[in-house]
């Protein structure tokens, strides 16, 4: 996705590690989304930031996950005590900020916890 | 919750025909629709919108179509290529109102020779 950098692209972790994900949209976009994508599946949404507003956090599946957005750009998700099942794709995706809700992707960081 | 595409189809299809892949929503109040197409190991890429004052929209060899009757949008791809393998998702919005995006979980187009 033109526009997005994530980071890292590929993640091993062991079971009970604290990972770090990191996307560095485009500036200027003040909408912000991570998704979760697991092998074959649609998108799952987790998070949402848009400017200043307090993000929506309604799709996080539990307390381990969190999420920051620094300066009104880069945004980290963070996933503690990982679990076999939080392995995924973990995308962000910027946009929506307008009346229609197009959205621009990262590559998405592909996360194994072993 | 509300819901587009339930399944994960696959769709073969011979290299220079059209494909049709199709995509059922259930919130009657959307008014937005999208279609992305996701490649191996790349996050999901735009392809074409459309909005629910129209039936129609074509782009560059795809074509999506809406009909609000039945709850149906579908994409046709003309003279599909070994690159439009891919597997597309649509997604739903409700202008204005809802920042979100309901995905559906996609459809993989599968390219013959």
């Amino acid at each position: 996705g033109a526009g997005v950098s994530q980071s890292p692209s590929n993640k091993v972790t062991e079971k009970g590690k604290d990972v770090e994900l990191r996307c560095d949209p485009i500036s200027g976009h003040t909408a912000l989304y991570w998704y979760r994508q697991s092998l074959g599946q649609g998108l799952e949404f987790l998070i949402y930031f848009q400017g200043n507003s307090a993000p929506d956090k309604s799709g996080l599946p539990s307390d381990r996950f969190s999420a920051e957005r620094t300066g009104g750009s880069v945004s980290t998700l963070t996933i503690q005590r990982t679990q076999q099942e939080d392995s995924a794709v973990y995308l962000c995706a910027w946009g929506g900020d307008g009346s229609y809700n197009e959205q621009f992707f990262g590559p998405g960081t592909r996360l194994t916890v072993l | 919750g509300e819901s587009v595409g339930l399944h994960l189809p696959t769709l073969s299809v011979q290299e220079g025909d059209n494909s049709i892949i199709n995509c059922a929503y259930s919130n009657s109040a959307s008014d937005y629709f999208i279609w992305y197409k996701q490649e191996s190991g790349k996050g999901p890429q735009f392809i074409i919108d459309i909005r629910s004052n129209m039936d129609k929209r074509q782009g560059q060899r795809v074509t999506v179509l809406l009909n609000k009757t039945v709850k149906h949008l579908s994409l046709q791809i003309a003279a599909t290529q070994p690159g439009d393998s891919a597997v597309y998702f649509c997604a739903e919005n409700i202008q204005d109102s809802n920042y979100q995006l309901i995905w559906g979980a996609g459809t993989k187009l599968i390219i013959k020779p």
